[in-house]
């Protein structure tokens, strides 16, 4: 298994761009999750996802999109990107709620310029 | 979900054992104390998590306090490779979401 797999590792976009975090894990998990972390920080949720065609927000919504249409994709769409979204972006699953371990991708990260 | 309380930064030697405390007097009695943590920029690792009882895997032990108000995560033997972030985090069996705090940085020193 390869585990959550994001993509790409790094991107620089320019102010008003838009453009699509991967996020795919092939252990047939329900939960995935986007967070995000700026310098220094711990993670913020961003938005959440139980099962196919299921999304939930988190704590820092506001920029973001995400779809869930499979069990295996979670993509999460900036449009109109701003300075402020400049951070490092983490993709997580997990299986089911209790006594489960959630994993996580390596990250995406990102700078707005 | 509680909200957690953990120091900022804690020092450890190598070889000595890691006591990372974590408060949550706020707990209820369907919330597990799950506690991860993260090495330099990459993405967070599940440690160990628990209820009532203490636990112990490969990597930690967990001790919970009887009144469930607060927990510590014990390192035996912590070795350099252990420097990372320890996040604390306490959820509700049947909550959806997950939310980290600001957690500690464990530096193991030679």
């Amino acid at each position: 298994n390869a585990g959550v797999t994001q993509t790409p590792k790094f991107r620089i976009l320019k102010i008003g761009q838009s453009m699509t975090l991967q996020c795919t894990q092939d252990m047939n998990h329900n939960y995935m999750y986007w967070y995000r972390q700026d310098p220094g920080m711990g993670l913020k949720l961003i938005y959440y996802s139980v099962g196919a065609g299921i999304t939930d927000k988190g704590e820092v919504p506001n920029g973001y999109n995400v779809s869930r249409s499979t069990t295996e994709d979670f993509p999460l769409r900036l449009e109109l990107a701003a300075p402020s979204q400049t951070s490092v972006y983490f993709c997580a699953s997990r299986v089911r709620d209790l006594g489960t371990e959630a994993f996580f991708g390596q990250g995406t990260r990102l700078t707005v310029v | 979900d509680a909200k957690t309380t953990q120091p900022t930064s804690m020092d450890c030697a190598e070889g000595r054992a890691a006591n990372l405390p974590c408060n949550h007097s706020t707990i209820s009695g369907n919330e597990y104390v799950y506690w991860y943590r993260q090495i330099h920029s990459q993405g967070p690792q599940y440690i160990i998590h628990g209820l009532k009882n203490n636990e112990t895997n490969e990597m930690a032990s967990l001790i919970i306090t009887e009144d469930r108000k607060s927990s510590t995560l014990i390192l035996p033997h912590a070795t350099l490779r252990d420097t990372a972030v320890y996040y604390c985090i306490v959820r509700v069996y049947n909550n959806n979401d997950m939310r980290f705090g600001a957690g500690t940085r464990l530096t193991v020193k030679p």
